[in-house]
Formats: structure tokens, sequence, C-alpha cells
């Protein structure tokens, strides 16, 4: 499967605790985004990355998330001190530079009690 | 602001007849758009596209109208299958953004 994969696919923690949640791009693709998904609501872009270079980032990270790339190929995205709000699911997607159609991984679908 | 709009929040269709799920955005800087389709549990899968240098692209049952006097696209499924059911979003962005503008989703479900 050459897809893009996402780890851990669910996520149940507690108020408070930090999480951690890993993308793997489709191979060749170097540029790499992170999407959030609420019930009811379409994807919403957070961030992305091109190669290990955080090009944007959306008002919507607040200072508990961040995210990183460092070799240009995996991301992770963390959330510090997590708030009932953070729950939802975390989509991961990537595409080729010069390329416009993302794909998107499987999610990870994160649940804050 | 919802820049990108779906106002049917759910569609259903017999099998075999044609899909029509429409699509709105304000933004006039748009130039590419998108359709994904989604299952529960899964991740979006990627559909068809358009530029806007195009009123029309067609990929087999898939066809995608884009209307930008009207700021409307839609997409049309012929003829509709019960593996069709699922969310469709459409998507909108300015080329060399590289994100995505969401709608909220259209919840198609075909009839056997």
């Amino acid at each position: 499967d050459t897809g893009v994969s996402q780890d851990p696919r669910h996520k149940i923690t507690k108020r408070g605790q930090n999480v951690t949640f890993r993308c793997d791009p489709i191979s060749e693709h170097n540029r790499l985004y992170w999407y959030r998904q609420t019930l009811g609501q379409g994807p919403e872009f957070l961030t992305y990355f091109q190669n290990e270079a955080q090009l944007e980032k959306s008002r919507l990270l607040s200072d508990r998330f961040s995210a990183e790339r460092p070799k240009g190929s995996f991301s992770t995205l963390e959330i510090q001190r997590t708030e009932q709000g953070d729950s939802a699911m975390y989509l991961c997607a990537s595409t080729i530079s010069a390329a416009e159609t993302q794909y998107f991984g499987p999610g990870t679908r994160l649940l804050v009690l | 602001d919802q820049q990108v709009k779906q106002n049917s929040p759910s569609l259903s269709v017999q099998e075999g007849r044609i899909s029509i799920l429409n699509c709105d955005y304000t933004n006039s800087m748009f130039d590419y758009f998108l359709w994904y389709k989604k299952y529960p549990a899964e991740g979006p899968t990627f559909l068809i596209s358009i530029s806007s240098i195009k009123d029309k692209n067609e990929d087999g049952r898939f066809t995608v109208f884009l209307n930008k006097s009207a700021k409307h696209l839609s997409l049309h499924i012929v003829p509709s299958q019960p593996g069709d059911s699922a969310v469709y979003f459409c998507a909108a962005s300015v080329s060399g953004t590289y994100k995505y503008i969401f709608g909220t989703g259209t919840r198609l479900k075909v009839l056997a």
C-alpha cells in the first residue's frame, strides 16, 4: 500500500494529557498537510510543509499545537494539554510540488474525555 | 465566514438515476475545485477536479460542471450506484496557496 498512512487511527485521552500523531505521506510527495475535521463540518486546514519547512499555519493552530517534519518525510502533530474541544478527526494529506490534488490518509480520531 | 457552501446536507437517489450535488463559493479568487468522497472512518478520497479555465470535466460516471459567473459547481453521477453512498465534499483553492477550503459535505444515499 503506497497511500498516506496515519498512526494511531484512534486515540482516547484525558483532558490535560499530551498526544502525538504521526503521518507518513506518499513517498515521492514533498508537500504534507494537516487538517482537522469536526462533526458536521468539512476538513479545516491547520498547517503544511514543503519538505521539512513549515510554510503556513492556520490561526486554528493554537500554541498547544506543534507540527514537525524533521527529515522531510514523515510528520508528527503534537497537542499539549488537550482540551475537550480538541476532539476531532485529524487528517493528513500529501502532494507533489506543482500538483494541486492532495491525497488524504485515513485520519486519526481523537476523543478527549 | 463560510467561503464554500454545500447547502444540501443530504440527498437520496434511486439506483441508476442521476445524482446532482451542488456547491457554491464566495471567493472569486478560487481557481481550482475538487470533489472528494468520504466513507465513515476513512479519509476523503479524491474523485475529480476542475480548473477555472474549464467549465466541464468528465471522468467515467462523474462529471463536474463549473459556472464561474454564478460561483457554482456541481457534481453529476450517472448512473448512481449503491456504492456511491457516502459524504461528498467540495473543496476550492487559489492556485499557489496550497490549501483547500472545504464545504460542509452532502450525504448521498443511493437506494437499491
